[in-house]
């Protein structure tokens, strides 16, 4: 079954303690994208990558890395999380020939205290 | 910069009611349209989406959408909602040659009542 895949699901973590939320998708998909989801701020881009070792700032790219060293995963990276990276994130991928078109996994609800 | 305007923050109809979202979107070039909806839980779906052609597209479980150009408009329609369609829809731009970065509106918030 084609998807994108991200864990955990669910994390709480406290501020400072670096995390990785790992995505991961089986289309042979170019491109990949991170979002974050907040409350009467729809969705908003962190990072994409066009392609194995290529990636570039999305909207709301402080205080997160990203990283591409195979072409099916995408992981992303809080550093140093704080309270105010608390929120829904997403991973969406597409193919580059069907590059507006983006699938979504089904995210991961990150809690920072 | 590109940005999309979702006019309605959270819509309550009853069902059968006929539903009207609206979409407007800044961009002055070409521009590919989407209409993505979250069901409560979940991630998000594609509904439908424009690129070329006939301005009005037809996406799944009977939404549509048209496409005004003039208007710079996209909005979304379904002649009768089901308390199924409960979820938030969102409006999504990208501009045409660009790095495939989608532009989403904030979402509205649609809950039908059965």
């Amino acid at each position: 079954e084609a998807q994108v895949t991200q864990n955990p699901r669910y994390l709480i973590t406290v501020t400072g303690k670096k995390l990785t939320v790992t995505c991961s998708q089986n289309m042979n998909h170019e491109y990949m994208s991170w979002y974050r989801q907040d409350p009467g701020l729809g969705l908003r881009q962190i990072y994409y990558s066009m392609n194995v070792e290529v990636t570039d700032k999305g909207d709301v790219p402080e205080g997160y890395k990203v990283s591409r060293k195979e072409k099916r995963n995408f992981p992303l990276i809080l550093e140093s999380p704080s309270p105010n990276q608390t929120s829904l994130y997403f991973c969406a991928s597409s193919s580059r020939q069907g590059i507006y078109e983006q699938y979504f996994g089904p995210g991961t609800r990150l809690t920072v205290t | 910069a590109q940005s999309v305007s979702q006019h309605n923050h959270h819509v309550i109809l009853s069902e059968a009611a006929s539903l009207e979202l609206g979409c407007n979107y800044s961009y002055g070039g070409t521009v590919n349209l989407f209409w993505y909806v979250q069901y409560p839980g979940q991630h998000l779906q594609l509904l439908l989406k424009y690129f070329s052609g006939d301005p009005l597209v037809k996406g799944i479980k009977g939404f549509e959408a048209e496409f005004i150009k003039s208007k710079f408009s996209f909005n979304l329609r379904k002649p009768s909602v089901q308390w199924s369609d409960t979820a938030e829809y969102f409006c999504a731009v990208t501009a045409r040659g660009s790095q495939g970065n989608l532009i989403f509106g904030k979402g509205t918030k649609l809950s039908v009542k059965p």
